[in-house]
């Protein structure tokens, strides 16, 4: 069973606002990620660990950080929170496995933020 | 870079069987997924293809062809819990990070 934790579960703040999502693993999984998700839509990567002090950005362009200081912990920042940054945010975490294997995400329930 | 195509929405009635397809492109291909994730949930994994052929597990089966960039994913005996978004993700060397490339999901709707 996947142990992927994401916190808030719901955030609904004022533009201009500096905010913190956070996600936690439980499995040693070396790599983490960000993915974001409007209602209907595919999952969109913004960013991506691969371990400890390895962070990377993804295809969507995000006005958000990440850092991995600990191996268990990705929060995502927003700086300064605008109206358009009003979205499902999803952690998500897997195993190394060399690039001919495949690859298994554990999500966790997202966080929905609202900004306005 | 990787894209995919699914249809936005299938419906079917309890007890049948839906299929749900996956065409893709992508360079350095190295294996099709695909997740459920029902309203309001996280999304998880469901199965995986890197080779052609049929791979089954239960009620769900999903099916590969390398030389179509092509796949489905097949669900039988249909029930109401099975009402969810299937996304169908693809592994590439896109930019070097092999990391899966999300399509936009299909919603399932399985009616009585």
């Amino acid at each position: 069973e996947a142990d992927i934790y994401q916190t808030p579960r719901y955030l609904v703040i004022g533009t201009g606002k500096k905010i913190t999502l956070e996600c936690s693993q439980t499995m040693g999984h070396d790599k983490m990620y960000w993915y974001q998700q409007d209602p209907g839509m595919e999952l969109h990567l913004i960013h991506y660990s691969y371990g400890v002090n390895s962070t990377e950005k993804g295809d969507l362009s995000s006005e958000s950080t990440v850092s991995r200081i600990r191996t268990e912990h990705f929060p995502l920042t927003l700086e300064s929170a605008r109206p358009s940054h009003t979205s499902q945010y999803l952690c998500a975490s897997s195993e190394s496995q060399p690039y001919t294997t495949n690859e298994k995400l554990f999500f966790g329930s997202g966080t929905q933020l609202s900004v306005l | 870079g990787q894209s995919l195509e699914q249809p936005s929405e299938v419906t079917a009635v309890e007890g049948a069987i839906v299929q749900i397809n996956c065409t893709y492109q992508t360079s350095g291909f190295y294996g099709l997924s695909w997740y459920q994730q029902h309203d309001g949930g996280a999304p998880t994994f469901l199965s995986y293809n890197a080779l052609d052929g049929l791979e089954e597990t239960g009620r769900f089966s999903s099916f590969l062809s390398r030389s179509d960039s092509y796949g489905y994913l097949l669900l039988q005996e249909l029930q109401m819990k099975d009402s969810a978004s299937y996304f169908c993700a693809v592994r590439g060397s896109s930019g070097g990070s092999y990391i899966p490339t999300f399509g936009r999901g299909t919603s399932l709707i399985v009616h009585p």
